[in-house]
């Protein structure tokens, strides 16, 4: 009965290769977000979905791009990965865009080496 | 540019004490303010809020308090459990605006 759920919750990989974290909520909320978490533990916005539409967009490489099939699953795929993306990627969502209260997943560990 | 800034990243308190958290922010335009509790290996599940509005805001042992001239809040824990050992995040928005902003967090540690 997880809200938020996210997999894998590790991923190790090689620098270069190409890879997917998923995530869905059963909340029937209309909002879903990317976060990632750095070294230095800033939890920073990548991406949000409203019913399927992207809505933010911050300042990430095109070697990230996000995929919401429906309003209940964002997926993250992230092309010929690099060191520097090592990080733990959150998912979360919100009743709708403009609520305040948004319901994270556990977090994803990625590690490149 | 970090607007939102938690500047004590560590923090203990012994059990029964008053823990009090601290966020400090630039962005005047910020309107509404959160806290997150972070668990270890668990994403950060909502505490309490407040808007601008108010200069305070209770929720059973919590209460966050807002001075909008200093751009400050803080966050009350009292008395003090052993389970409220985690890490705690200030996060604020921007009426009308879809992002949170996040400050870097405040590990909290409840002496028994």
């Amino acid at each position: 009965d997880t809200a938020v759920s996210q997999t894998p919750k590790y991923l190790v990989t090689q620098m270069g290769n190409d890879k997917s974290i998923k995530c869905e909520q059963n909340l029937g909320h209309d909002t879903m977000y990317w976060y990632k978490q750095d070294s230095k533990k800033f939890l920073k916005i990548m991406f949000s979905y409203n019913n399927k539409e992207l809505i933010i967009n911050e300042t990430v490489p095109n070697r990230f791009s996000p995929k919401s099939p429906d309003k209940a699953h964002l997926n993250l795929h992230i092309n010929s990965l690099e060191l520097g993306d090592s990080a733990v990627y959150f998912c979360a969502s919100s009743q709708d865009s403009h609520s305040y209260e948004q319901y994270f997943g556990p977090g994803t560990r990625l590690t490149v080496t | 540019d970090q607007q939102v800034k938690q500047n004590s990243p560590s923090l203990s308190v012994q059990e029964g004490r008053i823990s009090i958290l601290n966020c400090d922010y630039t962005n005047s335009m910020f309107d509404y303010f959160l806290w997150y509790k972070k668990y270890p290996a668990e994403g950060p599940t909502f505490l309490i809020s407040i808007s601008s509005i108010k200069d305070k805001n209770e929720d059973g042992r919590f209460t966050v308090f807002l001075n909008k001239s200093a751009k400050h809040l803080s966050l009350h824990i009292v008395p003090s459990q052993p389970g409220d050992s985690a890490v705690y995040f200030c996060a604020a928005r921007v009426f009308g605006n879809e992002k949170l902003t996040f400050g870097t967090g405040t590990r909290l540690t409840i002496i028994p």
